[in-house]
């Protein structure tokens, strides 16, 4: 289908390697969100990209934490020096229209476990 | 600072009743408001939106109702079905600003 793809689904790390997460949008969505979500927890917010611009980072929690758009499409988070408290599931939407009013459509999370 | 709030982790009901799921905000400033539905290993996906310019929307079985002077908004199910056994995400958020979830209610339908 053409709904957003994230890859790794799942993902093991040692403490202390780096990882990269893909998030593939659907094609044409203006808007990008990444999210994190601990267990029990809901999904909350990292950063959003509008096109290839990242609007709002603010809720990246350390600078360990790196997202990209480069051609307002594909996204990579990049986490550095991972450590246990990373170890939680990464959440990627989209959005035809600019800012999050708009409905978001969700992929399926990549699970991040940090050993 | 948690700015929306589901108390309630969990609720049961019978198939064919209705369900109510709420939902408590504190940011007086937020201006749209969502409820998404979740199934194990999934995304969540989307399932209604109110704007606070609104009390209530209506799509099919689902509706929300909006109460700001109270800052809670609910989301009724009628009737429910047991294929609506999820956890549903109430969010909100202001302008072009993040979107906040709440911690998320598990319901169940029971057949």
């Amino acid at each position: 289908g053409a709904g957003v793809s994230q890859s790794p689904r799942y993902k093991v790390a040692k403490r202390g390697q780096d990882v990269a997460l893909r998030c593939d949008p659907i094609s044409g969505h203006v808007s990008l969100f990444w999210y994190q979500q601990a267990l029990g927890q809901g999904p909350e917010f990292l950063t959003y990209f509008q096109n290839e611009a990242q609007l709002d980072k603010s809720g990246l929690p350390s600078d360990r934490f790196f997202a990209e758009r480069p051609e307002g499409s594909v996204s990579t988070l990049k986490i550095q020096r991972t450590q246990q408290e990373d170890s939680a599931v990464y959440l990627c939407a989209s959005s035809l229209e600019a800012g999050g009013s708009w409905e978001q459509y969700f992929g399926p999370g990549t699970r991040l476990t940090v050993t | 600072d948690q700015q929306v709030k589901q108390n309630s982790p969990s609720l049961s009901v019978q198939e064919g009743r209705i369900s109510i799921l709420n939902c408590d905000y504190t940011n007086s400033m937020f201006d749209y408001f969502l409820w998404y539905k979740k199934y194990p290993a999934e995304g969540p996906t989307f399932l209604i939106s109110i704007s606070s310019i609104k009390d209530k929307n209506e799509d099919g079985r689902f509706t929300v109702f909006l109460n700001k002077s109270a800052k809670h908004l609910s989301l009724h199910i009628v009737p429910s079905q047991p294929g609506d056994s999820a956890v549903y995400f109430c969010a909100a958020g202001r302008g072009y600003q993040k979107v906040t979830f709440g911690t998320g209610t598990k319901l169940q339908v029971i057949p």
